[in-house]
C-alpha cells in the first residue's frame, strides 16, 4: 500500500495569512493526488485533483503542486470559512489511500 | 444534480453484517466515465477507502477488509451496496458513498454519510 504522510497533522493561522501542507508518498504517484476539505460531521469536499486542478466553484485562493512524492496545498490567504481538516489521498493504485489529516485551526 | 444517499441501521450488533445502500439521482450509475465507492471515518479519525465498484460490477476492496467484504450494484435500481460481515466495535464509524470521474481519480461527489454503530 502507498503510505501518504500530511505535515503538520495540525496548525494555527490568522485571517489573511498564507498556508501551506505537504502531503508526501512512499512512492511515486505521479500527478494522481486529491486534496479535500472536511468541516466537523460533514462529507469531505474535494477541492482539487491530479495535484493542481482546481474543482469548479472553489475559490482561486486555493492551489495545490507537486508531482512523484512530494505535494502541496496553498491557501493564498486564509478566510473565516477555510478552517477545517484537510486530507490528500493517491489516485494512482489500489487500494486508495489518504493521508492522516492537518486540522487548521484559528490562532 | 448528482446526489448520493446512504441508508440502513444505525445499529448492528458483533458479529452481524453491516448493509448499506447508496441511492443515486440525477444521473445514471452505468455511466461510463464514473465509479463508486464507498469510505468510511471512525470517529475522531482520518478517512479509510472501503472499495470500489463499476457499473459491470467488477470491484477492488481494500485488502484489510477483503474477507469481509462484499460491494455490488444494481444499476436497474441506480443503487449499489455494501455488505460487511462478522462486524466488530472496529467497525463503528460514518459510512459514505462517493462518485469517482475516472481520468481523475478522486471522490467528487460525496453522499452525507451514515453513522453506524456496532454494539450489543
Amino acid at each position: 500500500d502507498i503510505q501518504m504522510t500530511q505535515s503538520p497533522s495540525s496548525m494555527s493561522a490568522s485571517v489573511g495569512d498564507r498556508v501551506t501542507i505537504t502531503c508526501r508518498a512512499s512512492q511515486s504517484i505521479g500527478s494522481w493526488l486529491a486534496w479535500y476539505q472536511q468541516k466537523s460531521g460533514k462529507a469531505p469536499k474535494l477541492l482539487i485533483s491530479r495535484a493542481s486542478t482546481l474543482q469548479s466553484g472553489v475559490p482561486s485562493r486555493f492551489s495545490g503542486s507537486g508531482s512523484g512524492t512530494v505535494f502541496t496545498l496553498t491557501i493564498s490567504s486564509l478566510q473565516p470559512e477555510d478552517f477545517a481538516t484537510y486530507y490528500c489521498q493517491q489516485g494512482n493504485s489500489f487500494p486508495r489511500t489518504f493521508g492522516q489529516g492537518t486540522k487548521l485551526e484559528i490562532k | 444534480q448528482l446526489q448520493l444517499q446512504e441508508s440502513g441501521p444505525g445499529l448492528v450488533k458483533p458479529s452481524e453484517t453491516l448493509s448499506l445502500t447508496c441511492s443515486v439521482s440525477g444521473a445514471s450509475i452505468s455511466d461510463s466515465s464514473s465509479y463508486w465507492a464507498w469510505i468510511r471515518q471512525s470517529p475522531g479519525k482520518g478517512l479509510e477507502w472501503i472499495g470500489s465498484v463499476y457499473f459491470r460490477g467488477s470491484t477492488h476492496n481494500n485488502p484489510s477488509l477483503k474477507s469481509r467484504l462484499t460491494i455490488s450494484i444494481d444499476t436497474s435500481k441506480n443503487q449499489f451496496f455494501l455488505k460487511l460481515r462478522s462486524v466488530t466495535a472496529a467497525d463503528t464509524a460514518l459510512y459514505f458513498c462517493a462518485r469517482v470521474t475516472t481520468g481523475f481519480d478522486a471522490f467528487d461527489i460525496w453522499g452525507q454519510g451514515t453513522m453506524v454503530n456496532v454494539s450489543s
